[in-house]
């Protein structure tokens, strides 16, 4: 599949303060980007996605920024709290069946 | 809510065992997906299925067959099990067009021995 990269493997921030995850993706044709958390011990669920037509969605204190030209785009998590603290994956979806190709996941810690 | 219901959670097998891992769905999907998990690899795709019948290879399926006799259920075959296979299993499904959320199963833990 097309690679994925994803950055910071892991990232610690203090509660209140704010937490972006980069990814970057090599198909140009790619037109769907989703997040999806994992917490501890539990399935990864959607989060939040956006589609290429747009440069920006938010919803409450999460939001993802597309680049298209720079083929990247970020997840931002605004005033983190503990129950934050999860491991983050980023999606690309690669050639038939909308399969997904997931980064290698941010594990996030929010600290009091 | 969609659900994705894999039948074991926890399974310790011999190297050399055959171990099947089930996983059914119960929104009519028609993609259904096996993924391993593993530190600091993400999640890898083993096999999909887009049908009944049908399936494709993922990024990682030596070792690995799957079968999809029925639109709900979709099964993870080991043959002869072995030690870096210890792992954990996602099954998960999704619609057929792209773009729409992929559900997730809540893991199957493979510890072999």
């Amino acid at each position: 599949g097309e690679n994925v990269e994803q950055h910071p493997s892991t990232l610690s921030v203090q509660e209140g303060d704010s937490a972006v995850i980069k990814c970057t993706y090599s198909d140009s044709a790619s037109n769907y980007f989703p997040w999806y958390k994992q917490e501890l011990g539990k399935r990864p669920q959607l989060i939040i996605d956006i589609r290429s037509n747009v440069g920006e969605k938010k919803d409450q204190r999460i939001a993802v920024t597309l680049n298209k030209t720079a083929k990247h785009f970020s997840l931002h998590i605004t005033e983190t709290q503990p129950e934050d603290s999860a491991v983050y994956f980023c999606a690309d979806p690669t050639g038939t069946a909308s399969k997904l190709t997931f980064g290698t996941g941010t594990r996030l810690q929010v600290t009091l | 809510d969609v659900k994705v219901t894999q039948s074991s959670r926890y399974l310790v097998k011999r190297t050399g065992e055959k171990v099947f891992l089930e996983c059914v769905q119960d929104m009519d999907h028609e993609n259904m997906f096996w993924y391993r998990q593993d530190p600091g690899l993400g999640l890898r795709l083993i096999y999909f299925s887009y049908d009944v019948k049908m399936k494709e290879k993922g990024d990682i399926p030596e070792g690995y067959s799957v079968s999809r006799e029925k639109k709900e259920r979709f099964s993870l075959i080991l043959e002869s099990a072995s030690t870096n296979q210890t792992s954990m299993y996602l099954c998960a499904s999704s619609l057929d067009t792209s773009g729409n959320t992929i559900y997730f199963g809540e893991g199957s833990w493979l510890t072999v021995v």
